[in-house]
């Protein structure tokens, strides 16, 4: 069956704007997972969802970040007045249930540019 | 804090040579000890992981590592790397469901 995907594959925006990053999980996974990846550096933890809530948001960096699931299945991770430092992979996984012993799978990421 | 750290950032290898990228944890609690891989232009796969039971773990492709709770590693082994195994290799630990990485170690495989 089909992956995780995220669209778009890359994203270059101006410093102040607001953007959107999305995420469809694999059909039927109802935890899924942000991540950001800068260069040379590990993934680090934004927001997971269970379901339609947000199990834990204590990764998003401030208060310009917010991610949305309102049915359960698709999410999308907003990001309002981009900063240059935003720029990064944005990483979606998703698993059949959220918990230590349930494998995350993830997209192949969003790269997002602010000029 | 509990954090994962990969000693080494790039470690250059011959093909055929034997291969070991090392992770150390700090953490309080029980560990859920994964390695993750990044192929050129591709998105994270799960290599192997710990969860409990035997302390060494297998993957399909002759990569194996080792829980040692003593030492705080999980360290990744090959014995004869190939070219397709270049790639980036991250250590992780699920902490209440979420994961946190390392730093990630970078393979290359030379011939």
């Amino acid at each position: 069956g089909a992956g995780v995907s995220q669209t778009p594959s890359n994203k270059v925006t101006e410093k102040g704007k607001y953007v959107e990053l999305r995420c469809d999980p694999i059909s039927g996974h109802t935890a899924l997972y942000w991540y950001r990846q800068s260069l040379g550096q590990g993934p680090e933890f934004l927001i997971y969802f269970q379901g339609t809530g947000a199990a834990d948001d204590s990764g998003l960096p401030n208060d310009r970040f917010f991610a949305v699931r309102p049915e359960g299945s698709v999410s999308t991770l907003k990001i309002q007045r981009t900063e240059r430092g935003d720029s990064a992979m944005y990483l979606c996984a998703s698993s059949t249930t959220s918990g230590i012993y349930n494998e995350q799978f993830f997209g192949p990421g969003t790269r997002l540019t602010v000029l | 804090a509990q954090s994962v750290t990969q000693l080494d950032s790039q470690v250059p290898v011959f093909e055929e040579a034997p291969v070991e990228l090392r992770c150390n944890y700090s953490s309080s609690v029980s560990v859920y000890l994964f390695w993750y891989v990044q192929y050129p232009n591709q998105g994270l796969q799960l290599l192997l992981k710990y969860l409990s039971g035997s302390t060494l773990v297998e993957s399909i492709n002759g990569f194996e590592a080792e829980f040692n709770k003593s030492q705080t590693s999980f360290h990744l082994r090959k014995p004869s790397v190939h070219i397709s195994d270049t790639a980036e290799y991250f250590c992780a630990f699920n902490q209440g469901g979420k994961l946190i990485f390392g730093q990630g170690t970078e393979l290359s495989v030379k011939p």
